[in-house]
């Protein structure tokens, strides 16, 4: 099954600056990629997502970037605020099954 | 808000009894994936529901089943519960139409075995 891997496990930013979170995926059959956002006693959240047949997709402050080849993808979050402080997830699933396979996670803490 | 509702938001179990969870999807999604997360892991696949009947199954014992009705609620029950069992349990809801599209999750219910 599909393996996605996630890092760094903790991420650490001044506010205003950009975080990066890189994930890779195993399945080369895996065309859908989301990303979430959790905050303490909460479900997660989708916050964008990208599928196989773009490379880049932006939605304000957030971008996500795929690189099939390599079978990497990356969420950028530009211009950081303290309520971007969370867990973000990376996650994975093939062609029409709506089955995603999680990375670990990665927390974020924004300073102000 | 998703419109994904689980209940109960908590609940707390003795080893070897019985579980069941409840989640209603949002307005118009036919399709509905359970989830566990351990704590401090990211959420691991149980099994979907579409058009009440299971349409895959991760890697879970068959003491996890489930349920979805007509109105494509679901439920997930859990007989003869572990101490591991203890987890978030996260349902997700979908619209199935010829490919992957946007999976909303509930906020979960926390589970503890003791």
């Amino acid at each position: 099954g599909e393996n996605v891997e996630q890092h760094p496990s903790t991420l650490s930013v001044q506010e205003g600056d950009s975080a990066v979170i890189k994930c890779t995926y195993s399945d080369s059959a895996s065309n859908y990629f989301p990303w979430y956002k959790q905050e303490l006693g909460k479900g997660p959240q989708l916050i964008i997502d990208i599928r196989s047949n773009v490379g880049e997709k932006k939605d304000q402050r957030i971008a996500v970037t795929l690189n099939k080849t390599a079978k990497h993808f990356s969420l950028h979050i530009t211009e950081t605020q303290p309520e971007d402080s969370a867990v973000y997830f990376c996650a994975a699933s093939a062609y029409g099954n709506n089955r995603l396979a999680f990375g670990k996670g990665n927390q974020v803490v924004v300073i102000p | 808000e998703t419109g994904v509702t689980q209940s109960p938001t908590h609940l707390i179990k003795t080893r070897g009894q019985q579980v069941t969870l409840r989640c209603s999807s949002q307005s118009g999604h036919n399709t509905v994936s359970w989830y566990q997360q351990a704590l401090g892991q990211g959420p691991q696949f149980i099994f979907q529901y579409y058009r009440e009947e299971e349409n895959g199954r991760g890697n879970f014992p068959p003491r996890f089943s489930g349920l979805q009705f007509p109105n494509y609620s679901s439920e997930l029950n859990v007989n003869a519960l572990e101490l591991d069992d203890s987890a978030l349990y996260l349902c997700a809801s979908s619209i199935r139409q010829g490919g992957n599209t946007e999976a909303f999750f509930g906020q979960g219910t926390r589970l503890t075995v003791v």
